[in-house]
């Protein structure tokens, strides 16, 4: 079956980077988009972006522009999400998604000086 | 970007029930390729989202017939013909028709 892990909580001071990881099992990694969506405390769910896992081809919200870099492994079947400059605001459960239809476990990312 | 709004905000409803409930969209939702990208998500308490519903109407694997959804353009509907006590949690309406994709508020479920 299909299984996103992603990797452990993190806590990062104002201004440095953080990268997810998202590692997939149980179906064809490069024929499938890995989307990453985050949901703030409270808030609604954010999409950020997502890579054509096949291609690398990528996409981000404009919001995120400039902060976020999506980037992927085929030879591991994983994905990452790269987000730097990170504040406070940033703080967040950080999901990846398998074209939307399968989620990861998220990834707690507290930003925290 | 494409404003969703989800009513109501919080739906108390009793065991066995029907419960419903709406997203609207600030513009139209159908695509280009005469496909609507509307989909409901749900998400258990302490859970990551899952997809219960996309393209309106259509039920992804594994999810119970008692969920159904509808509507068309702007305007969507989730229903739950009876309610059980595993379909505690928020649901979220997601529209994919126009990038970046967007979410609703949330719809919170609990049993009375």
């Amino acid at each position: 079956q299909v299984q996103l892990v992603q990797s452990g909580a993190e806590v990062k001071k104002p201004g440095a980077s953080v990268k997810v990881s998202c590692k997939a099992s149980g179906y064809t990694f490069t024929n499938y988009a890995m989307h990453w969506v985050r949901q703030a405390p409270g808030q609604r769910l954010e999409w950020m972006g997502w890579i054509n896992a096949g291609s690398g081809d990528t996409k981000y919200s404009q919001k995120f522009q400039g902060r976020v870099t999506i980037t992927r492994d085929t030879s591991a079947s994983t994905a990452y999400m790269e987000l730097s400059s990170l504040r406070s605001e940033d703080t967040a459960v950080y999901y990846c998604a398998r074209s939307g239809e399968n989620w990861g476990q998220g990834t707690l990312v507290t930003v925290s000086s | 970007d494409i404003v969703m709004t989800q009513t109501p905000l919080s739906s108390p409803v009793t065991l066995g029930q029907p419960a419903s409930i709406s997203c609207r969209s600030s513009q139209s939702l159908v695509h280009s390729d005469g496909n609507t990208y509307l989909s409901w998500l749900q998400q258990r308490p302490g859970q990551p989202p899952r997809l219960l519903i996309y393209r309106i109407s259509n039920r992804f694997s594994g999810v119970p017939d008692r969920f159904s959804g509808s509507g068309a353009g702007t305007d969507f509907t989730l229903k739950i013909s009876r309610v059980e006590a595993e379909d505690v949690g928020v649901y979220y309406c997601m529209q994919a028709t126009q990038s970046p994709r967007t979410f609703g508020q949330g719809t919170k479920l609990e049993i009375k």
